[in-house]
């Protein structure tokens, strides 16, 4: 069935310095978004993107959506405590889809 | 202030005893749906619903049961609960088709 990868599973880092996560899906997405959850907190939307290609910011952080539609990255630029937490995406084949969330990505910034 | 609640947030059951998660939200979304969290494997589909009396599998259905009787409210009921069960119950809704999805708080179960 459909499999949505995340990678890397844990990222530790100082702050300041900058961050990535790779969302890899098994098949086309039609769409995919992305959640940040902090530890003891629940999941809340960050961002979706639909077209091939798309590159969205925010603030530091900045999201694009590959030109096949099969992967998907999250940047963050010159990291703070307040970016600790867990990264989701999430995908589906099409918008009337089950949603597939990837298995995130554990974020520690060390003062 | 829109939300999506839960209850009950905790709760430690037997194997076999029967019971239900409630979930409402008074966003007028018309999709919901739960998920469980398991550590190393993010968050996993249990059912959805794109409206009243639409219900759909997600990926791990087994064990589980929905109904969706009124827009607002999406019970997750596990008739006979058993250990493999013990996670972290989360109830989301969005606009259909989704767009971006309001979680609630969770509800971690143990099934002892």
């Amino acid at each position: 069935g459909q499999q949505v990868m995340q990678i890397p599973q844990y990222q530790h880092v100082q702050e300041g310095e900058d961050f990535t996560t790779y969302c890899n899906s098994s098949t086309t997405l039609s769409n995919i978004q992305w959640y940040k959850q902090r530890p003891g907190g629940h999941p809340v939307f960050l961002i979706q993107l639909v077209k091939s290609g798309e590159v969205k910011k925010q603030k530091r952080l900045t999201f694009q959506f590959g030109e096949a539609k099969k992967n998907s990255s999250l940047h963050i630029t010159a990291t703070q405590t307040t970016d600790v937490g867990t990264y989701f995406c999430a995908g589906q084949k099409t918008s009337y889809d089950k949603v597939i969330f990837g298995p995130g990505t554990s974020l520690s910034v060390i003062p | 202030e829109a939300q999506v609640t839960q209850n009950p947030r905790y709760l430690i059951t037997v194997t076999g005893k029967k019971l239900t998660v409630t979930c409402s939200q008074n966003m007028n979304h018309e999709y919901m749906s739960w998920y469980r969290q398991d550590p190393g494997l993010g968050l996993r589909q249990i059912y959805y619903s794109m409206n009243v009396e639409v219900t759909d599998k997600g990926d791990v259905p087994e064990g589980y049961k929905v109904s969706r009787k009124e827009k607002r409210n999406f019970p997750l009921i596990l008739e006979s609960p058993s250990p493999n069960q013990t996670s972290l119950y989360f109830c989301a809704s969005s606009s259909w088709p989704v767009k971006e999805q309001f979680f609630g708080p969770g509800t971690r179960l143990t099934v002892l």
